[in-house]
């Protein structure tokens, strides 16, 4: 079946624009996680969605960064007034279920802030 | 310090060594993953385990909890083998996943 899949690919944006990254994960994937990797450096954790539980928030970096999720489908993830620090690989994950489930990663968008 | 810790961060060995990597972490967790990491960027879940030992091919994984410590090996290597390995861990009572910095390994044919 279908992967995970992120749109788009690549982005190349001035700084002070405002993006948004898509990420449709697995149908029927309750949870939903987006991660950020910048160059050389290893993962971090931005958001996590589990149904409609409220989402845990707490690994965004500040203000300019906020999510959202449709029900148990499609989510974005929206950076306003981008800075070149936000230059990094988005990657979207989706599992059956929170923690103790494998995740199915997506294949990333780079976004580079110029 | 960082909460997950990968060793080595750099490997290279020869087509069919036995490879092994470790993590240690310093936080209760709920479950541990490992993962791969290729090239081209795309990453791929290899295990996930909370207790014992998890065999997949040429891959192993384990996992003791009361050292808060877990190995990969990679057995009969292989240059397809080559990429970044991650160790990443899921807090107890949280659900997201706090990753280590990866090792970069390199097998050479």
């Amino acid at each position: 079946g279908a992967g995970v899949s992120q749109s788009p690919s690549n982005k190349v944006t001035e700084k002070g624009k405002d993006v948004e990254l898509r990420c449709d994960p697995i149908s029927g994937h309750t949870a939903l996680y987006w991660y950020r990797q910048r160059l050389g450096q290893g993962l971090e954790f931005l958001i996590y969605f589990q149904g409609n539980s409220a989402p845990d928030k707490s690994g965004l970096p500040s203000d300019r960064f906020s999510a959202e999720r449709t029900g148990e489908s499609v989510s974005t993830l929206t950076i306003q007034r981008t800075q070149q620090e936000d230059s990094a690989v988005y990657l979207c994950a989706s599992s059956s279920r929170t923690g103790y489930n494998e995740q199915y990663f997506g294949p990333g968008t780079r976004l580079t802030v110029t | 310090k960082n909460e997950v810790e990968q060793s080595p961060q750099n490997l290279t060995a020869q087509e069919g060594e036995f490879i092994t990597i470790n993590c240690s972490y310093s936080v209760g967790i709920s479950a541990l993953h490992w993962l791969q990491q290729h090239p081209g960027g795309g990453i791929v879940s290899l295990f996930m385990l909370s207790s014992g030992k998890k065999k997949h091919g040429r891959l192993i994984a384990t996992i003791n909890i009361q050292e808060k410590h877990s190995s990969l090996h990679i057995t009969a290597s292989h240059p397809r083998d080559s990429a970044v390995y991650i160790c990443a861990v899921a807090d107890q009572g949280a659900q997201k996943l706090v990753f280590g910095q990866g090792t970069r390994l390199t097998i050479n044919p």
